[in-house]
């Protein structure tokens, strides 16, 4: 069975450019969830979608935001990038509605310049 | 919501011995404890997880404890072996709420 597949792998911005990531999760898994990775911070919470509703926002500003397909594929947008918006971002999959196994993707490194 | 606290950053053991990370959370409502493990340049893949209604969980090597009244939960990893060198990440949440993740333990094993 696939993965969680994320695209692109890797970008390049500049500041004040908008950028899109997308993300296909695992065949069957209705939940998706988003997180930012970055030296020292740890998976800082982004969101989370499970069949188009997004069920839980973490702490980030309005500049970040996503949505989930009918196909439970996610997207997520951070418009007017900023230098400390470089970082690896990170989808998970997850069969269960509530508690349960995330299965993460390979993730998309974005660098802002 | 959810505030989880992991120490330490860093661990450095020899091969053979014994490594033990500590996870603290806010949430008295939490009941799901996963951890998991992110090797060099890899995803993060769930290595062992345990939920309230159980004190221990072990699997092999590693082995997680759960302190309810005191709301906090280790890791520990026995007969460390080189393979085991990776960044460690606690987790919690309940149901219906995000899962929260520490900042990781980055855990070295020398031979």
């Amino acid at each position: 069975k696939a993965g969680v597949t994320q695209t692109p792998r890797y970008l390049i911005k500049t500041r004040g450019q908008q950028v899109t990531l997308s993300c296909s999760p695992i065949s069957g898994h209705r939940s998706v969830s988003w997180y930012q990775q970055t030296p020292g911070q740890g998976l800082q919470f982004l969101f989370e979608y499970f069949s188009e509703t997004q069920r839980n926002k973490g702490n980030f500003p309005g500049r970040f935001s996503g949505r989930q397909f009918s196909n439970s594929r996610s997207e997520m947008n951070v418009s007017t990038l900023e230098l400390g918006d470089s970082a690896l971002y990170l989808c998970a999959s997850s069969l269960y509605v509530d508690t349960g196994e995330l299965f993460f993707g390979e993730g998309s490194r974005l660098t802002v310049l | 919501g959810e505030n989880v606290e992991q120490h330490p950053s860093t661990l450095s053991v020899q091969e053979g011995d014994s490594a033990v990370i500590k996870c603290t959370y806010s949430d008295s409502a939490s009941n799901y404890f996963p951890w998991y493990k992110q090797e060099l340049g890899k995803r993060p893949q769930l290595i062992i997880d345990i939920r309230s209604n159980v004190g221990e969980k072990k699997d092999q090597r590693i082995a997680v404890t759960l302190n309810k009244t005191a709301k906090h939960f280790s890791l520990h990893i026995t007969e460390t072996q080189p393979e085991d060198s990776a960044v460690y990440f606690c987790a919690a949440n309940q149901a219906g709420t995000a899962l929260i993740f520490g900042k990781g333990t980055t855990l070295s094993v020398s031979s």
